[in-house]
């Protein structure tokens, strides 16, 4: 069956540390994968898109990287701040859905001083 | 920009009654728009698929009479919970399709809390 693995445990992080953040998935084949921010009580937010043939991609202190092989996204924020605190999701838009996204369950970050 | 936004934020009914939500791209046009429900401590489960002009595609196990979807313009998407019962009660989030060149991304609303007593 398909499956979007991300660790449901907190992950507890100093202010300044990177963070780094896991999503395995099984049984599908991603066009893209993207990484969404969510404060409770809110909407997702977008973050990064990254496209199956992409390795990788940046943008300000998000680093994003992508093994097909793994069947593996890794999420980094690097010079984390309290302020990053929150849930982050990944998402798989497989081939041929018709840009519909699979959600994985979400890891807490916490970033403390 | 990629501003969506949803109507009402929370929502308290009785059960039995119908409650409708509406979910606005502001600043783009959207041809498709994606409604999400969102239990405790789990992730976003996607409803259904709501296309400008046409029925509404929804997810295996989501009663398309139950959750009646209008997608009536580029901007805007409603969608109308009939008969509420308390098991309803969930965060409901929608998201708009924005298209730029070939990369389609989705941008969410704040969501609407709905509590069916």
């Amino acid at each position: 069956s398909q499956k979007i693995e991300q660790n449901s445990e907190a992950l507890n992080i100093q202010e300044g540390k990177t963070a780094t953040l896991t999503c395995n998935y099984t049984n599908y084949s991603p066009a893209y994968l993207q990484w969404y921010r969510q404060d409770p009580g809110r909407g997702p937010v977008f973050l990064l898109l990254i496209r199956e043939n992409e390795k990788e991609k940046r943008k300000e202190r998000l680093k994003v990287t992508f093994d097909t092989t793994l069947k593996q996204s890794l999420f980094h924020i690097t010079a984390s701040q309290p302020a990053d605190s929150a849930t982050y999701l990944c998402a798989l838009e497989a081939t041929g859905t018709a840009s519909k996204l699979t959600f994985g369950t979400g890891t807490r970050l916490q970033v403390t001083l | 920009g990629a501003v969506v936004s949803q109507h009402p934020s929370w929502v308290i009914c009785k059960s039995g009654t119908s409650v409708k939500i509406e979910c606005r791209s502001l600043d783009f046009q959207a041809t498709t728009m994606f409604w999400y429900r969102q239990f405790p401590k789990q992730s976003l489960m996607l409803m259904a698929t709501s296309n400008e002009g046409s029925k509404a595609t929804y997810e295996q196990g989501v009663e398309k009479d139950k959750f009646l979807i209008n997608h009536a313009s580029l901007t805007l998407s409603t969608l109308t919970v009939t008969s509420a019962h308390p098991e309803d009660s969930s965060f409901y989030i929608c998201s708009a399709e924005k298209v730029t060149g070939s990369q389609e991304t989705q941008y969410f609303g704040p969501g609407t809390r709905l509590l069916v007593l």
